[in-house]
């Protein structure tokens, strides 16, 4: 069965850091762009962070860039997100999400076939 | 950045009616367009993807079109299940976006 299950959210405060998992199963995991998308409590989706299958490009949205890294192991089948700095405004459930290859590109873009169960991040003091 | 606009926020619509949500983009996204469909504590499920392509087990009564700046999601006849929050998505250009989401709520 295909699966993507994140882990590593939490309660941190303004200014710490967390490392989220994602870890996947049931497919071939290098042939997959994955990215990072992010939902504030009662709000809309937001995309945080792509990464090609082969970790050759990555791409964060703005509010992001310098704070968070987005990495890959595919030989652990497995995507990282690195969040230092973390601000209020970060607070989210965070998904991890798998590119439809019929819907997707080389550089690590594409519209999202399968999800995680997602992991809250909550930045308070 | 590309800006998706969904309209209406809201629809209230009865089971076996016809729905229609439409998503304009800011600029071109050619056909590079995605429909989500998200219930209450669940993660989005892919409908429809490329403008007009539905994704595996969708049913056929979920529909879309357009190309451009102007798409639409039609739901031919809602079902229960089908009352939810619906988001379009693009990937012609960095950042991806999404729009803010229709509400499909029973009448």
């Amino acid at each position: 069965e295909l699966q993507l299950v994140e882990s590593g959210g939490g309660l941190v405060k303004p200014g710490g850091s967390l490392r989220l998992s994602c870890a996947a199963s049931g497919f071939t995991f290098s042939s997959y762009n994955i990215n990072w998308v992010r939902q504030a409590p009662g709000i809309g989706l937001e995309w945080v962070a792509a990464i090609s299958s082969s970790s050759i490009y990555i791409y964060y949205r703005d509010s992001v860039k310098g704070r968070f890294i987005i990495s890959r192991d595919n030989a652990k089948n497995s995507v990282y997100l690195q969040m230092d700095s973390l601000r209020v405004e970060d607070t989210a459930v965070y998904y991890c999400a798998r590119t439809h290859l019929g819907a997707s590109n080389q550089y690590g873009s594409g519209s999202y076939d399968h999800w995680g169960q997602g992991t809250l991040v909550t930045v308070s003091s | 950045e590309v800006v998706l606009t969904q309209s209406p926020g809201t629809l209230s619509l009865s089971p076996g009616e016809r729905a229609t949500l439409s998503c304009r983009a800011s600029q071109s996204v050619g056909g590079f367009l995605a429909w989500y469909q998200q219930k209450p504590g669940q993660a989005p499920r892919l409908l429809i993807y490329d403008a007009s392509n539905r994704a595996t087990g969708i049913p056929a009564r979920f529909s879309g079109s357009g190309s451009g700046t102007d798409f639409t999601l039609t739901i031919s006849s809602l079902e229960p299940e089908d009352f939810a929050v619906y988001y379009c998505q693009q990937r012609s250009d960095w950042p991806l976006t999404f729009g803010g989401g229709t509400k499909v709520e029973t009448k």
